[in-house]
């Protein structure tokens, strides 16, 4: 196991909904990145928080927020939920710019 | 936009023979290619990763080769085991923002 814990594992929400997902850090960990992998594909960067401050942002729209906590933690935000919306999403945290990034076990998001 | 190319879709191989995926990119800034192998229900898991200054590394039976000038790099599995059957992805990052490969579904037959 890599230590990074996401929760719910699944859930279904109604189209034009909003959903929040939980991500917990390895300890020690101050970078956490979203990644939004339908099925089938790779993995597709969402954002990423760097102590609390987003510091990078893939091709997602605004409706695709985030935060991350003073303890690391993070939540990933959608608004709107869109029937495309439906994916596994998962979070990936790590220590400094040129470590290693442990995934946890994803999130599936069924939006209906 | 695709920026990182992976192929085959799909490879079966036999136990003990030799497995090869194969990604291309673009993005000359990309400065880390890691590997991941993913099981179904689980997340990404980092098999091996390069840096563009290396060409060749190796790491049990797990074996990258990369080709700067080209803007390729490949996975070779050795001695393919049916423990091996995931699904694998290439990545290129630049700042460690990761854009994945479309992944490899690899079944090693016993």
């Amino acid at each position: 196991e890599t230590g990074v814990t996401q929760s719910p594992t699944h859930l279904i929400k109604t189209r034009g909904q909003q959903v929040t997902l939980r991500c917990s850090s390895q300890s020690g960990h101050n970078t956490v990145s979203w990644y939004q992998q339908a099925l089938g594909q790779g993995p597709q960067f969402i954002f990423q928080y760097y102590r609390e401050e987003e510091n990078g942002r893939g091709n997602f729209p605004p409706r695709f927020s985030g935060l991350q906590f003073p303890n690391y933690s993070s939540e990933l935000n959608v608004n709107a939920l869109e029937l495309d919306d439906s994916a596994l999403y998962l979070c990936a945290s790590r220590q400094g710019e040129h470590t290693e990034a442990f995934f946890g076990q994803g999130t599936r998001l069924t939006v209906v | 936009q695709q920026q990182v190319k992976q192929s085959p879709q799909s490879l079966i191989v036999q136990k003990g023979g030799i497995s090869i995926i194969n990604c291309a990119y673009e993005n000359t800034a990309f400065d880390y290619f890691p590997w991941y192998q993913q099981f179904p229900g689980k997340g990404p898991a980092l098999l091996i990763a390069i840096r563009p200054d290396v060409s060749e590394k190796k790491e049990g039976r797990f074996t990258i080769s990369f080709n700067k000038s080209a803007k390729q790099f490949s996975l070779h599995i050795m001695d393919s085991q049916p423990g091996d059957s995931a699904t694998y992805f290439c990545a290129a990052s630049k700042y460690r923002m990761l854009t994945f490969g479309g992944g490899t579904r690899l079944m090693v037959k016993p």
